[in-house]
């Protein structure tokens, strides 16, 4: 069965200490792994996909990695306004436009 | 920048009601999806709709769900005869095709439905 687990549960930071949230998968045939980010009674909010181990994206404080077995999203220097909950979701199977498995989410508290 | 959005926000309904959940998605999208998220638990998919018909679907969305296309623009969840279960954060997202390449999906706000 298709898995993704989340961990932390919860994460709080002082605003510019660094940290990473980690993403475990058991997928077969991994075509795809995204990381949104979803604000209180807000939808997900897309931030990257990955597509191959090995494989970085970046944007502003925050770095996505891939290896065959999970993904760690870094947040350096984050800033309180970084705070929400970040989703893990991985795409498998052999087709487009099949169905995102999500894991339960990091929470991330940033206080100033 | 283009966006899903869905109406009404808030949905209150009585328990053995129908109710229909409304989602225009981004325009030149060709994929579209159904997903909930009960209160404190993680996204759950629903189904998916290619080429006005279902495509792959879930556990979840058994006899009393049904979608819809019904013009260009809406796509629409109906959910035949609420239960309490039911209650939860509904959000529909699209995505388009990219030849040999995963396509991220884009989520509406969402419609919360409580019934009652």
């Amino acid at each position: 069965e298709d898995q993704v687990t989340q961990s932390p549960e919860a994460l709080r930071l002082q605003e510019g200490e660094s940290s990473s949230l980690n993403c475990s998968y058991t997928v077969s045939g991994l075509r795809g792994l995204f990381w949104y980010r979803q604000d209180p009674g807000k939808g997900p909010e897309f931030l990257f996909t990955l597509y191959s181990a090995g494989e970085e994206k970046e944007k502003e404080r925050l770095k996505a990695t891939l290896t065959k077995k999970e993904s760690f999203l870094h947040i350096t220097a984050p800033k309180p306004e970084d705070s929400a909950t970040y989703l893990c979701a991985v795409q498998a199977g052999n087709q487009a436009g099949t169905a995102l498995i999500f894991g339960k989410g990091t929470t991330l508290s940033v206080s100033s | 920048e283009p966006e899903v959005t869905q109406t009404p926000s808030h949905q209150v309904t009585q328990m053995g009601q129908e109710v229909i959940l409304r989602c225009v998605p981004i325009s030149n999208h060709l994929y579209f999806y159904w997903y909930r998220q009960i209160l404190g638990q993680k996204v759950e998919f629903l189904v998916s709709f290619y080429n006005n018909e279902i495509s792959e679907k879930s556990e979840i969305f058994d006899d009393q769900f049904s979608v819809e296309r019904p013009d260009g623009s809406n796509f629409t969840l109906k959910i035949r005869s609420t239960k309490l279960e039911d209650s939860a954060m509904y959000f529909c997202a699209s995505s388009e095709p990219k030849t040999g390449m995963n396509t991220e999906a884009f989520f509406g706000q969402g419609t919360r439905l409580t019934v009652v």
